[in-house]
């Protein structure tokens, strides 16, 4: 079984519309949580962090769920600007001997057309 | 707003060549990275640093690769002798101190290696 797996995509939806991506994790050490967006040849940059109690910002709203290990990301109103990939993002930490080290998903890809 | 820089953006290299790839993490991080993405793959960890050794490394940082942090500022990734597989995308990574506000990682806009 994979880390970190996510929808594998390609999503494709009209501007306005909603739509929400899902990433399941493997090892239930698993400290920190995230999504970041990467944009075609660029760097991954932060989206939000993901907690235990749900999170939103703006238009985008991730969840967590511990017992299943799944987390999922919601975009309302998506815009044409939201076209990127989406990585979910994990730290796993066993035993307390992560320094941090960031295991990534394959990333599902969003494109928003007019 | 504070940023991670990299040098050079791109590199082409013959195989067997040593190469090395450099980072300025933001000023007041201690915690260093190096990922890197072969080009339609996903983006995986190589190794960390802290307090100025290695705290954790993968698989695929072998022997042939090192990393240091010569002058208090610049954070360098080298490989010794490239491999045509070592062609990837190359982002640094630098972490915020613990209790701040998480563990958030800042990555930079990484070295596109290209080995022939």
């Amino acid at each position: 079984r994979k880390e970190v797996e996510q929808d594998p995509g390609p999503f494709n939806v009209p501007e306005g519309a909603t739509v929400a991506f899902n990433c399941t994790y493997s090892n239930s050490a698993s400290q920190s949580f995230f999504w970041y967006r990467q944009d075609c040849r660029k760097e991954p940059k932060l989206l939000m962090s993901v907690y235990s109690s749900g999170n939103e910002d703006g238009r985008f709203t991730a969840q967590l769920n511990r017992a299943s290990q799944y987390i999922s990301l919601l975009i309302r109103d998506s815009k044409l600007s939201d076209s990127a990939t989406y990585l979910c993002v994990v730290n796993f930490n066993a035993g307390g001997t992560s320094y941090g080290k960031l295991t990534f998903g394959q990333g599902t890809i969003l494109t928003v057309h007019p | 707003e504070p940023e991670v820089t990299q040098t050079p953006s791109h590199q082409v290299t013959q195989m067997g060549q040593e190469v090395i790839l450099r980072c300025v993490p933001i000023s007041n991080h201690l915690y260093f990275y190096w990922y890197r993405q072969i080009l339609g793959q996903k983006v995986e960890f190589l190794v960390s640093f802290y307090n100025n050794e290695i705290s954790e490394k993968s698989e695929i940082f072998d022997d042939q690769f090192s990393v240091e942090r010569p002058d208090g500022s610049n954070f360098t990734l080298k490989i010794r002798s490239t491999k045509l597989e070592d062609s990837a995308m190359y982002f640094c990574a630098s972490r915020e101190p613990p209790g701040v506000t998480g563990e958030t990682q800042y990555f930079g806009p990484g070295t596109r290696l290209l080995v022939l």
